[in-house]
């Protein structure tokens, strides 16, 4: 069965400090890769998506980044991060276009 | 832009009532999907409806597409409060490169 890690779980971060979210999926191959930003109780966001290896849309202009290094493997990163960076993190994978799965979560407080 | 609007964004009822979430938008999906959220957790994925018209039960949830394909309704009998939590309803359209889309979300606490 197809499983999803995202971590850290939970991350606290002074402004202007780096960042790197990692996440991978196990029990599929080639799967479409995805980055959302989920405001407090509220819907979702899309950041970033990805069809393929070091292939990358981005959705928001913004101060953040993603890549995918390998196959099964996304990763979410900054340089300097923002107050308005806080949020809940979650990344999540789809074979087939109607459907997604999505992992854990990050919550992301920038201090 | 298509956007998918959510109501109510806030319901409270007691256990053993019966609730509907609306999910509704101007354009025409090729599929809806809807989720379940916890706090704290990633969104679960409930169903998917690709039919116009289409009906879903699952368990006591009641999920139907509308028949142009705009619009979704999840319905829940006899609510409990392992219901409580923060539904999503999603939609895809119809190009090849439509990425899904998400409304704001149904926050849903069952009082028992």
């Amino acid at each position: 069965s197809q499983t999803i890690h995202q971590w850290p779980a939970t991350l606290v971060q002074p402004v202007g400090s780096p960042l790197s979210l990692e996440c991978t999926v196990e029990g599929t191959s080639n799967p479409n890769l995805y980055w959302y930003r989920q405001a407090a109780g509220r819907g979702l966001q899309l950041l970033f998506y990805s069809v393929g290896i070091g292939q990358i849309s981005s959705e928001v202009p913004q101060n953040l980044s993603a890549s995918r290094p390998q196959d099964r493997q996304f990763i979410l990163s900054s340089k300097k991060l923002l107050l308005s960076d806080s949020g809940f993190y979650l990344c999540a994978w789809s074979v087939y276009p109607n459907e997604q799965f999505f992992g854990p979560g990050t919550r992301l407080t920038v201090l | 832009t298509q956007l998918l609007e959510q109501s109510p964004q806030f319901l409270s009822i007691q256990e053993g009532e019966n609730l509907t979430v609306y999910c509704n938008s101007s354009s025409v999906f090729s599929s809806l999907q809807w989720y379940r959220q916890e706090p704290g957790e990633g969104p679960v994925l409930l169903v998917t409806v690709v039919t116009g018209g289409e009906v879903k039960k699952l368990k006591r949830l009641t999920f139907q597409f509308g028949d142009a394909r705009k619009d979704s309704s999840l319905h829940i009998t006899a609510a409990q409060p392992g219901d409580t939590g923060l539904y999503l309803c999603a939609g895809r359209g119809y190009s090849s490169a439509s990425k899904i889309i998400f409304g704001s979300g149904t926050r849903l606490s069952i009082r028992p």
